[in-house]
């Protein structure tokens, strides 16, 4: 079975563009959560998605959206980037929306802002 | 907010040698859950710990968790080279509906 996939795998946007990373779970998993990791630290939360609903928010800037699809799929979309939105994304799906689940984390996207 | 600290930031070891990181919370912890990522790779689960006092084995590796659910730690006994990477903890405060990632014990093994 195909573990959790993203695309794109590194992505190079200038200050003020806008991006939509991608993420697609494990098969069967309803749970889709957002993670930037930044060079150095741990992955900080950004939105958790569980049957297309909003589960939980992170303390992230409304620039910050997300998405998921009836196929729960799931998008992040970032506005106006800045310099410090510079990180690995990294898209984590688990079986349900329950917070001890454990979570399945994909290779990231790597976004670098010039 | 929560705040999940871990010491130390790195540690560099003789192949043969143990390791242990230390996980801990600012707020007592509903789980917490322990994480290892490689070098250039994605963090990968590997335990979940609930209980207080719990303790749990797999193979080399023995994960603890603290009386007061407010602290963890991961020990490694006799380390080996493919144990390098960075471990995480990730601790769940469930008033806060999230889980809090510490920033990780880079692990450096040499032979």
């Amino acid at each position: 079975d195909a573990g959790v996939t993203q695309s794109p795998t590194h992505l190079i946007k200038t200050r003020g563009q806008h991006v939509t990373l991608r993420c697609s779970p494990i098969s069967g998993h309803k749970s889709v959560s957002w993670y930037q990791q930044v060079l150095g630290q741990g992955p900080q939360f950004i939105f958790q998605y569980y049957e297309k609903e909003e589960r939980g928010r992170g303390n992230f800037p409304d620039r910050f959206s997300a998405r998921q699809f009836p196929n729960y799929s799931s998008e992040l979309n970032v506005n106006a980037l800045l310099l410090g939105d510079s990180a690995l994304y990294l898209c984590a799906s688990s079986f349900s929306g329950v917070s001890n689940q454990p979570q399945h984390f994909g290779d990231g996207t790597r976004l670098s802002i010039l | 907010g929560q705040q999940v600290m871990q010491i130390p930031q790195y540690q560099h070891v003789q192949e043969g040698e143990d390791f242990t990181t230390y996980c801990n919370s600012s707020t007592t912890l509903s789980n917490i859950q322990w994480y290892k990522q490689r070098p250039g790779g994605h963090p990968v689960f590997l335990i979940q710990l609930v209980k207080s006092g719990e303790v749990k084995k797999q193979k080399r590796l023995t994960f603890q968790f603290g009386e007061a659910k407010k602290n963890s730690s991961l020990h490694i006994t006799a380390t080996q080279t493919t144990d390098v990477g960075t471990y995480f903890c990730a601790g769940l405060n469930t008033n806060a509906g999230k889980s809090t990632f510490g920033d990780g014990t880079t692990l450096t093994v040499k032979p």
